[in-house]
This record gives structure tokens, C-alpha cells and sequence, in this order.
């Protein structure tokens, strides 16, 4: 089975780009996270999905950050503009309908913004 | 909100021996506990994980114990191979209720030939 598919797995960007990473999440699960992980803030949770519906944007930045997901299968985090402080790795992680299993984790998408 | 705080924040072990990493949490409402192993730009994969109903697991070389009383729970790796070098996340959270995991800071295990 294909695990949690990310795309671009590298994004090198200029400041003040928009920038936008893609999430497939596991076929059959139902809830999409969002996840930033640095050096100094480690593993933050941004957005949660629940059939395809936004749960918790608590922990998104600031404005600049917009995350959708249209349908089951496909989910996107978008920066506007971006900055350097953006520089992390972002991470989507699915997980199958509550109570039942944990979150599944991609490879993740390394950005850098110059 | 759930607050994780995991110990150390680095580990070194000779190959052979035994690691052991705690972490605490807060929230008396969490009763998921996994734990995650992260490799070199790969992403956090799921490597044991408790619920609040059991006090131990096993799988192979790994264990997991809970303490719900004390709100603590430690990951025991034995025969450490050099394999098993990589940053370990511990999380909790209510598998129940609003699905979230809140994940301690981690701690890079090293294992020396």
C-alpha cells in the first residue's frame, strides 16, 4: 500500500513567493494533519483536517498560511508570501477514523526560502 | 492544553546495551501514547505505541511501560544495534476525542560500535 505521498519533496524559493506543498493522504483515511518541524520549535502541528473539513487551525502562523483540502484525497498547505523564517521541513501525516489507528506520517517537503 | 516533556535530549549507548527514554504528560484525558522513530530526512514513523488500558508492551527488542498514576511513560530499547541510531518522539493524545497528538521534543539515540 502507498504510504502518505508529499510533493515537491524539495522547494527552494525566493522571498515574498508563494509556495504551495501538496499532500495524498492514505487511501480510506479521514483525518489530514499538518505538521512544521525546525530546530527550535521541533514537531508543531498547523491545521487538522476531519473529512475534509478544517478541525484546528490554532497552530497556523499568521495569515500567510492557508491550507485546503477538496476532497479525500488530496490536501494543500500555501504560504503567501513567503519568508525566510518559513524554512522548515512540513510534514502531512493521515490517520483512519477515530479511535481505530495512529497518524501515518510522509516523507516530508524540506522548504528554504532565500 | 497537552503538554509533552521527554528526557534526555540526546543518548549515547554501546551496541549491545540497553536505552530507556521518559517522557511526562499533562492532560489526565490522554490514553494514546506512540512512539516515533525519525531517520535522517525521512519522516516520524510509528514504532510501538499504548493505550491508557494496558500498562505494558512488547514487540521484539522494544517496550513500552505506562504509568497512568503518575502521568509517565518510557520507551525500552535492548540489544541496541547500530540500526536503531535515529531521533525518538514520544506523544499523547485522546484517540477518541479530538485525534490530535502533541509530541515531546525528542531525543537523538546514538549507538556505538
Amino acid at each position: 500500500d502507498a504510504g502518505v505521498i508529499q510533493s515537491p519533496r524539495h522547494e527552494v524559493t525566493e522571498m515574498g513567493q508563494e509556495v504551495t506543498l501538496r499532500c495524498k493522504p492514505i487511501s480510506g483515511h479521514n483525518s489530514l494533519f499538518w505538521y512544521r518541524q525546525t530546530m527550535m520549535r521541533g514537531l508543531e502541528l498547523l491545521i487538522y483536517f476531519n473529512n475534509n473539513v478544517p478541525i484546528d487551525d490554532s497552530g497556523m502562523p499568521e495569515d500567510r498560511f492557508s491550507a485546503k483540502m477538496p476532497n479525500a484525497s488530496f490536501s494543500t498547505l500555501k504560504i503567501q508570501p513567503s519568508e525566510p523564517r518559513d524554512s522548515a521541513v512540513y510534514f502531512c501525516a493521515s490517520s483512519p477514523p477515530a479511535g481505530t489507528d495512529t497518524q501515518y506520517f510522509g516523507p516530508g517537503t524540506r522548504l528554504t526560502v532565500l | 492544553g497537552e503538554n509533552v516533556e521527554q528526557h534526555p535530549s540526546t543518548l549515547s549507548v554501546q551496541e549491545g546495551d540497553s536505552a530507556v527514554i521518559k517522557c511526562t504528560y499533562s492532560d489526565s484525558a490522554s490514553n494514546y501514547f506512540p512512539w516515533y522513530k525519525q531517520e535522517l530526512g525521512k519522516g516520524p514513523q510509528l514504532i510501538i505505541d499504548i493505550r491508557s488500558n494496558v500498562g505494558e508492551k512488547k514487540d521484539q527488542r522494544i517496550a513500552v511501560t505506562l504509568n497512568k498514576t503518575a502521568k509517565h511513560f518510557s520507551l525500552h530499547i535492548t540489544e541496541t544495534q547500530p540500526e536503531d541510531s535515529a531521533v525518538y518522539f514520544c506523544a499523547a493524545g485522546d484517540l477518541l476525542g479530538n485525534e490530535k497528538l502533541t509530541f515531546g521534543t525528542g531525543t537523538r539515540l546514538t549507538i556505538i560500535p
